[in-house]
């Protein structure tokens, strides 16, 4: 079963404006990821943090995670019409190793 | 370094027909695992491997099975094609002392 759920579903921004997704998870965690997947392609890995971390920086990424309400929030700051694509966020590792994902966010940035 | 490949990108089959997926990896990772993806249901696990020579059941393994013969390969078949394994197909690896995922473009599979 799904293991992390995002946080709307969709998104529509301008250009410009900051982008926020929600992920919430339902057991203990070792880390939590973010991916991104452009439309027709494979999912691309943006970053990652520990269960021990509470704020992560990429560029115009920002992550936090709040294990005690078992969430994590990915921010993009001054988003382009090239951030437009779907995000998900993955948590684990479970049993040997594998992370389950969410159902994503599908993200616009309307140039 | 063509990273993580697969082949074929799409394929239609009919009820009842039989294909096998290949995924092929160089950056000698150890992990390897095979994802379906359907609207709205996010990337659910299908088999893994952590090794050359193991594989092991993910979450929805019914109507599939996998091969790892070789470190740099890892085959998805399906023996008897239902509409239900209409899907996208991704595969990805993974090296044993990391924690991201590589993933293949993916593999458009219709059954009629």
């Amino acid at each position: 079963s799904q293991q992390g759920e995002e946080d709307p579903q969709a998104l529509s921004i301008q250009e410009g404006e900051n982008a926020t997704m929600n992920c919430s998870y339902k057991t203990s965690i070792n880390n939590l990821q973010w991916y991104r997947q452009n439309s027709g392609r494979g999912l691309v890995h943006l970053i990652l943090i520990r269960s021990n971390e509470r704020e992560k920086h990429s560029g115009r990424l920002r992550v936090t995670l709040d294990t005690s309400k078992k969430s994590s929030s990915l921010l993009i700051t001054a988003s382009r019409a090239a951030d437009t694509a779907s995000y998900f966020c993955a948590t684990g590792p479970y049993n040997n190793n594998d992370m389950r994902f969410g159902a994503g966010t599908r993200l616009t940035v309307k140039p | 370094n063509a990273g993580v490949t697969q082949t074929p990108k799409f394929r239609v089959l009919k009820t009842g027909q039989s294909m096998t997926l290949l995924c092929a990896q160089d950056m000698n990772h150890e992990y390897m695992y095979w994802y379906r993806q359907d609207p709205g249901m996010g990337l659910r696990l299908i088999h893994y491997s952590v090794g050359e020579g193991t594989t092991a059941k993910g979450e929805v393994p019914d109507g599939y099975n996998v091969s790892r013969l070789k470190k740099q390969n890892f085959l998805l078949g399906l023996e008897s094609a239902a509409p239900s394994q209409t899907s996208v197909y991704f595969c990805a690896t993974r090296d044993s002392a990391g924690d991201t995922q590589y993933f293949g473009p993916g593999t458009r599979l219709t059954v009629l």
